[in-house]
């Protein structure tokens, strides 16, 4: 596609339960980021790869969440266990190297009832 | 702590005149801003930057200015119109991780015809 896609749009989900977020970044970028946007913030970092780099994971605010790329392509990040507090609008990211502007993708609307 | 202050939640301008979105900053170490827009339901996508060697970067309607003894930094969009009504947001990195972008909150801009 021509540009970032995250899946599924919306989800609601129980508290407590998981949920998987999917990111496609634009094809050939090779640094993908996710960053979310709780309500009335700005956003925040989360976790950025870089090609077949070690990724850097410290903007993940606990050991509930985790993700994963496979080579250069799809990313999914995993919340176990979610809270209210997970819920924001998490946005997948990806650019050409680590100094090229970001290309955002519309985001996952995560709301945790 | 907000290293990244965007102070106006919202602005109101007519068409044709002058919008000014205004950003400070704390952190010292940051060398490269960035100034995203996002629509409704959209991902934020790139608008202008600029690096803290510079004072002045223009792009057609959309200038930032950089006053680094002040920490603070804006964005003038002329003549404004009413398709540039979005939240914009301030972005800054540092050269030690220049992909950790860290974001104000944003300025919502009415753009009235």
């Amino acid at each position: 596609g021509a540009g970032v896609s995250q899946s599924p749009s919306n989800k609601v989900t129980e508290k407590g339960k998981d949920v998987e977020l999917r990111c496609d970044p634009i094809s050939g970028h090779t640094a993908l980021y996710w960053y979310r946007q709780r309500l009335g913030q700005g956003l925040e970092f989360l976790i950025y790869f870089q090609g077949n780099s070690a990724p850097d994971k410290s903007g993940l605010p606990s050991d509930r969440f985790s993700a994963e790329r496979t080579g250069e392509s799809v990313s999914t990040l995993t919340i176990q266990r979610t809270q209210q507090e997970d819920s924001a609008v998490y946005l997948c990211a990806s650019s050409l190297g680590q100094d090229s502007p970001l290309h955002f993708g519309n985001g996952t609307r995560l709301t945790v009832t | 702590d907000q290293q990244v202050k965007q102070n106006s939640p919202s602005l109101s301008v007519q068409e044709g005149r002058i919008s000014i979105l205004n950003c400070d900053y704390t952190n010292s170490m940051f060398d490269y801003f960035l100034w995203y827009k996002k629509y409704p339901a959209e991902g934020p996508t790139f608008l202008i930057s600029i690096s803290s060697i510079k004072d002045k970067n223009e792009d057609g309607r959309f200038t930032v200015f950089l006053n680094k003894s002040a920490k603070h930094l804006s964005l003038h969009i002329v003549p404004s119109q009413p398709g540039d009504s979005a939240v914009y947001f301030c972005a800054a990195r540092s050269g030690g991780s220049n992909y950790k972008l860290t974001f104000g909150k944003g300025t919502l801009l009415t753009v009235n015809p």
